[in-house]
Formats: C-alpha cells, sequence, structure tokens
C-alpha cells in the first residue's frame, strides 16, 4: 500500500493551464479507472474534483479535468483561478477493497 | 443536504483506546459504503478503512489491521472507529467520508492526539 506519487508543488499565473500527475502501478491506477481527485484549502476538509478518470461532480467547473494513461493519471486545471490555489490528492481503487490516495501537490497560483 | 458530523476524538496516552462516531444525515445511509481517511499534521491524506452498506463486509490499511474496527449501525446512521493500542504515529485529524469508489462527501474531521 505504497502511496501514488504526485509532485510536491506546481504553479501557474491566472488564465494559465497546470497539470499535476499521479503515478501509481499496475495494481491501482493503471488496473482500474476508479481514480479520484481531491482539492483541499487550507483547514478545510478535501472536496471531490474528478472521480473515475475523468467524471466531474455537479458543481464543479469544467476547468477541472482528469485522464489516464498507463499507470499515471492526470489532473489539469485550465484557467487558473486564485481560488484554485490549494493542495490537490489523487486516489485510486487498490483492488481487494483497498485505497490509497497520492503524496499531494500544492498548485500555487501566481 | 448531506451531512457527516465525526466525535469522539481528543488527547489519549499511547496504548490507550478511543472510538469515533460519524453521524450520517440527509441522504440514505444504509446504501453507501463508508470509509475513514486521516490525516497528520502537515501531511497528505492516508486512507485507513472502508466497511460496505450493510456492514458485512470490511478492510483496511496495513498500518492499522489488527488495532483498529469499523463498524456502522444503520439503524442510527451512524458510522464508528474503534481505535485500540493506540501509537503518536496514530495523531491525526480524521474524517469520515462516503462513497463507493471514491470519497464524494466528507465530514470536518475530528483530531485524535496521541501523546504523554
Amino acid at each position: 500500500q505504497s502511496a501514488l506519487t504526485q509532485p510536491p508543488s506546481a504553479s501557474g499565473s491566472p488564465g494559465q493551464s497546470v497539470t499535476i500527475s499521479c503515478t501509481g502501478t499496475s495494481s491501482d491506477v493503471g488496473g482500474y479507472n476508479f481514480v479520484s481527485w481531491y482539492q483541499q484549502h487550507p483547514g478545510k476538509a478535501p472536496k471531490l474534483m474528478i472521480y473515475e478518470v475523468s467524471k466531474r461532480p455537479s458543481g464543479v467547473p469544467d476547468r477541472f479535468s482528469g485522464s489516464k494513461s498507463g499507470n499515471t493519471a492526470s489532473l489539469t486545471v485550465s484557467g487558473l483561478q486564485a481560488e484554485d490555489e490549494a493542495d490537490y490528492y489523487c486516489s485510486s481503487y487498490a483492488g481487494s477493497n483497498n485505497f490509497v490516495f497520492g503524496t499531494g501537490t500544492k498548485v500555487t497560483v501566481l | 443536504e448531506i451531512q457527516l458530523v465525526e466525535s469522539g476524538g481528543g488527547l489519549i496516552q499511547p496504548g490507550g483506546s478511543l472510538r469515533l462516531s460519524c453521524a450520517a444525515s440527509g441522504f440514505t445511509f444504509s446504501s453507501y459504503w463508508m470509509h475513514w481517511v486521516r490525516q497528520a499534521p502537515g501531511k497528505g491524506l492516508v486512507w485507513v478503512s472502508r466497511i460496505d452498506s450493510d456492514g458485512s463486509s470490511t478492510s483496511y490499511a496495513d498500518s492499522v489491521k489488527g488495532r483498529f474496527t469499523i463498524s456502522r449501525d444503520n439503524a442510527k446512521n451512524t458510522l464508528y472507529l474503534q481505535m485500540n493500542s493506540l501509537r503518536a504515529e496514530d495523531t491525526a485529524v480524521y474524517y469520515c467520508a462516503r462513497g463507493s469508489w471514491g470519497f464524494g462527501n466528507w465530514g470536518q474531521g475530528t483530531l485524535v492526539t496521541v501523546s504523554s
């Protein structure tokens, strides 16, 4: 049950795009289409942004999109806004009813 | 409105026990898998445990297996986490979360501090 690997930080100017990677193995990210992404502002609970690799819950702006290739999933935030500055975590089903989170990425809006 | 409200956290000595609760409302509790996720101070999210909708199946992270027990009372719309043999490294905010293949709704969390 090793954590999925994310870059510690990412940044972009308002209006630009930023992409965060989430690398696992064939036993988690690569083996199932159950990758999800969460946004967490300081002192707040996480919020689901993407589920099942690329689906957006209602209320989440379409600036947020997800994809997967092999053992790596990605979250892209287009048209960066100040309120997008937060920590982002990926998560994946890992088989046998187990789950794993990524190491987290701090997104800074310059 | 879906609400998840955790309680039961606090300061506990190493080796001690604590039971967390998560009161659910605004949805049919008995239809959903539920999870516990924790976050140590300044650290990332870590999945702890899962229970299926009727409580017949549970799973745990290796770090808590044999020490923590997840359970639920569907009549009371409440999720529990019994934590035994607590260690300093169990210090964290514990969140309950609703969902099957992802965590769609989260509570506000309850802080557990394990220290002498």
